[in-house]
């Protein structure tokens, strides 16, 4: 079992409708918890992070972390073409190392 | 300065050269990673370097090889590679181990074609 698991898709929705990306993982100690944005032949870029549980917002983006079912999630309202993009999740426990989902592609249609 | 910038951003070698990857910030950030991510798969941890002392290897082959000159510097010198090792390859840099609320903050790459 992987320690983080994330659907690859590829999600295509219309523009405007709200996106829902999720990650599982394995590994209680997680502490922190973060969503990067990655343009094609481009790094990630982070987007959103979270320690331990609860909501955080940001504009359009909405972050989830539920510990105790193990599960994080990422909300994108009004979502827009220049959304379109592949998002990582990303785990810590505190240390060095940082775990990535494998990422899911999203396409906003125009 | 937010950035970190890596150089060159496109490299082709063949398995006998030898090349150096490079990457510089200015943002003060005493760790710093190369990540290596193949074409839809996440960005898989190679080094880590804290206070320019190599923290973590990932048991990564002796064909590549960190250096990590200063507190902006961060190269990886590549020798002998493998087709497979065509990938590309990311630095990234944080204020302390990646903690919040910094995260990392990633360059845009050096994608490699090994011939």
């Amino acid at each position: 079992q992987k320690e983080v698991e994330q659907d690859p898709g590829p999600l295509s929705v219309p523009e405007g409708a709200i996106v829902s990306l999720n990650c599982t993982y394995s590994n209680s100690a997680f502490q922190y918890f973060m969503w990067y944005r990655q343009y094609s032949r481009k790094g990630p870029e982070l987007l959103m992070y979270t320690y331990s549980s609860g909501n955080k917002e940001d504009g359009r983006f909405t972050a989830q972390v539920d510990k105790s079912s193990k599960y994080i999630s990422l909300f994108i309202r009004d979502s827009q073409p220049s959304d379109s993009a592949t998002y990582l999740c990303a785990m810590n426990t505190g240390g060095f190392k940082t775990i990535f989902g494998a990422g899911t592609r999203l396409f906003v249609k125009a | 300065d937010t950035e970190v910038t890596q150089t060159p951003k496109h490299l082709v070698m063949g398995m006998t050269n030898k090349k150096s990857l490079k990457c510089e910030q200015h943002m003060g950030h005493r760790a710093m990673y190369w990540y290596k991510q193949k074409a839809k798969k996440p960005p898989e941890l190679m080094f880590v370097y804290s206070y320019e002392k190599l923290s973590i290897n990932e048991s990564v082959p002796s064909r590549f090889s960190p250096e990590c000159p200063n507190s902006s510097l961060l190269n990886l010198h590549l020798h002998a590679l493998q087709p497979e090792d065509s990938a590309l390859y990311l630095c990234a840099s944080s204020q302390d181990r990646g903690r919040l609320p910094y995260g990392y903050t990633f360059g845009s790459g050096t994608r490699l074609t090994v011939v």
